[in-house]
């Protein structure tokens, strides 16, 4: 099956810095690209979908000033979380809608923590 | 998408077949079932998805009633490595949304 990686898998951050995470897919193109958060013992919450070429679509009561998305080509998306805080610390997941198989394929995910 | 209604947790027996239920009494016409499984802090892995008919693959099979507002997941030999978190999901794969699960434990 198609491959989605994402980098870094995992990743510690002071309060107020600025953390960049990659969500490549590896083996097929990808023009729509989705990100998700999942606090402990939770299910998986849909922030945005991010489409290649143009402004990516939030979810209501996910700040995109906040969480900002770039999908600057069809094999790559990029979240930064601006100024995070201990509150953003969860687990981020992405995913790829492929088209041929028509599938979403998921990233293996990354864990923030913010100290 | 639709929403699902799945058991909160279940327990199999290894060797056993585990089935799986999900309720999703207002799915629309052009919906898909889905089936995903969550292994403990990992990224969900596809196992399944069905319009209205039965389908089977190296994994699993999926039952689809025949007003499709429920479905049965059914690993049919589970052993420890299938402990995880099930979701089943009602809607197009242009937009996955999750409910919250079931989650699955394989007794040994």
């Amino acid at each position: 099956g198609a491959v989605v990686s994402q980098h870094p898998s995992w990743v510690i951050c002071k309060s107020g810095t600025s953390v960049k995470i990659e969500c490549r897919s590896l083996d097929f193109q990808a023009t729509t690209m989705f990100w998700y958060r999942q606090f402990p013992k939770q299910s998986l919450m849909l922030m945005a979908t991010s489409n290649e070429g143009s402004k990516a679509t939030y979810e209501q009561g996910v700040e995109k000033d906040k969480f900002l998305i770039n999908h600057a080509s069809l094999t790559l998306s990029t979240l930064t979380v601006t100024s995070a805080h201990p509150e953003d610390s969860s687990f981020y997941i992405c995913s790829a809608h492929a088209t041929a198989p028509d599938e979403q394929f998921f990233g293996p995910g990354t864990r923030l923590t913010v100290l | 998408d639709a929403k699902t209604t799945q058991p909160t947790s279940m327990d199999c027996a290894e060797g056993r077949a585990a089935n799986l239920p999900c309720n999703h009494s207002t799915i629309s016409g052009n919906e898909y079932v889905y089936w995903y499984r969550q292994i403990h802090s990992q990224g969900p892995q596809y196992i399944i998805h069905g319009l209205k008919n039965n389908e089977t693959n190296e994994m699993a099979s999926l039952i689809i009633t025949e007003d499709r507002k429920s479905s049965t997941l059914i690993l049919p030999h589970a052993t420890l490595r299938d402990t995880a978190v099930y979701y089943c999901i009602a809607g197009r794969d242009d937009k996955i949304i999750f409910g919250k699960g079931t989650r699955l434990h394989i007794l040994p």
